[in-house]
């Protein structure tokens, strides 16, 4: 059965430093998503992406965080200068079809020291 | 309450006895999704239900909709200690567009053997 993928699984990184996390979504979906779950608290929504341009994003997604997809297999998460509150654990997400069920990759630890 | 707003916080039963949780939320939906969380893991869709169905079984999960009182149950059944988890509801809301999961802080399962 076909899986969404994230790399790398956990990462450390200093106050003030660029990072990159890496999704490769199912082949055949249209619509991806990027998601944060701080510890302890609740998923938060960051921003979707559809037909190679943001569809949607939310309040947390701000001038620090940019989405990409380079080529037709991966979905980029960039956050420009990192921050100490950034880290947390950043979920990819796709559905093969707006409003339907959306499949989650195993998320990425990222730590701000 | 919150959109996605789960009851119980936590909740500890014995293997074998059903397990209830219900979820509150607010605005109008296409659709609510429920989903499982192991402890720091990825999230595992569960089931969905769309805004005009009122019940839906998958296995041992039965999950019901109330739109008019904006809730959501979900029961598993004959539960294992393997079922032992957090689970979430997430809705998506009516706004058009690839749009972004509203979760609730989920509830804490613990299955006793």
């Amino acid at each position: 059965e076909p899986e969404v993928t994230q790399t790398p699984s956990h990462q450390v990184t200093q106050m003030g430093q660029e990072v990159i996390l890496r999704c490769v979504p199912i082949s055949n979906h249209l619509y991806f998503y990027w998601y944060r779950q701080i510890l302890g608290q609740k998923v938060e929504f960051l921003v979707s992406f559809y037909n190679n341009e943001i569809s949607e994003k939310s309040e947390i997604f701000d001038d620090q965080f940019s989405v990409e997809r380079p080529d037709g297999s991966n979905f980029t998460l960039k956050i420009r200068s990192t921050k100490l509150e950034d880290s947390a654990m950043y979920f990819c997400a796709g559905s093969g079809v707006e409003g339907e069920t959306q499949y989650f990759g195993p998320g990425t630890r990222l730590l701000v020291l | 309450s919150q959109q996605g707003e789960e009851d119980p916080q936590a909740l500890s039963i014995q293997e074998g006895e059903n397990a209830t949780m219900n979820c509150s939320y607010k605005t109008s939906i296409n659709n609510l999704q429920w989903y499982r969380q192991n402890s720091g893991r990825g999230l595992v869709h569960l089931i969905l239900i769309r805004s005009n169905e009122r019940e839906k079984h998958s296995g041992r999960l039965r999950v019901t909709l109330d739109t008019s009182k904006k809730s959501s149950s979900l029961l598993i059944t004959a539960s294992r200690a393997a079922d032992t988890a957090s689970y979430f509801c997430a809705t998506d809301a009516k706004r058009g567009g690839a749009d972004g999961l509203t979760f609730g802080k989920g509830t804490h399962l613990i299955i006793q053997p």
